[in-house]
């Protein structure tokens, strides 16, 4: 099946320090990438969806200037967390959906996710 | 109303009994449902689709009620390793620009047992 990686798989900084999160598809392009956030004991939460060449649309309830994304090609999404701070401290996961998966129809909803990235701000 | 609800659990459960899981969503214009299993500080990987005509997978029977906007999930012969937490997740179409996303329910943990 498709693969999706994340890096880094664990982050801890400092509070008021930014952290970049690489999300990236291997082998399939995704025009379409999601962010999540779980929180422990909680389910995973979207955060934003990022389109190749395009803003994201960012769920309500997160601060866009805060949770910077990027998503510059078919297969690299960035999420930048500015000034982190303790409340942020979270696993964050990213998710790419196959545009045309193989046997299936275009704009399917199977997602792949990566293995996430669990930040811990001090 | 929870957008996607299901029962946290947990589940414990001995080795080769069966366990069921119940969800509902409360999007009616909701067309596509999966079960997700989640391990402990790891990433949901897909475990199935629903469909509506009901599907199974092995020893994992997933049924859909659209009338009822509830799924379910069957584990027949459980084993060790099923243990993990089940989550049912549900696309969720935007009324005014159909744009869809998927929504997670908080998950049904479950444990196995030797």
């Amino acid at each position: 099946g498709a693969v999706v990686s994340q890096h880094p798989s664990r982050v801890i900084c400092k509070s008021g320090t930014s952290v970049k999160i690489e999300c990236r598809s291997l082998d399939f392009q995704a025009t379409t990438m999601f962010w999540y956030r779980q929180f422990p004991k909680q389910s995973l939460m979207l955060m934003a969806t990022s389109n190749e060449g395009s803003k994201a649309t960012y769920e309500q309830g997160v601060e866009k200037d805060k949770f910077l994304i990027n998503h510059a090609s078919l297969t690299l999404s960035t999420l930048t967390v500015t000034s982190a701070h303790p409340e942020d401290s979270s696993f964050y996961i990213c998710s790419a959906r196959d545009q045309w998966p193989s046997g299936g129809q275009a704009g399917t909803d199977t997602q792949y996710f990566g293995p996430g990235t669990r930040l811990t701000v001090l | 109303r929870k957008e996607v609800e299901q029962d946290p659990g947990p589940f414990n459960v001995p080795e080769g009994a069966t366990v069921a899981f119940n969800c509902t969503y409360s999007n009616s214009a909701s067309q596509s449902f999966f079960w997700y299993r989640q391990d402990c500080r790891k990433e949901p990987k897909l475990l199935m689709s629903v469909y509506s005509s009901g599907n199974e997978d092995g020893r994992f029977t997933a049924q859909l009620n659209r009338a009822s906007q509830y799924i379910s999930l069957l584990i027949r012969d459980s084993k060790l390793s099923d243990s993990a937490t089940y989550l049912c997740v549900v696309n969720w179409p935007a009324a005014n620009t159909g744009f869809q996303k998927l929504v997670f329910g908080t998950g049904t943990r479950l444990l196995v047992s030797p």
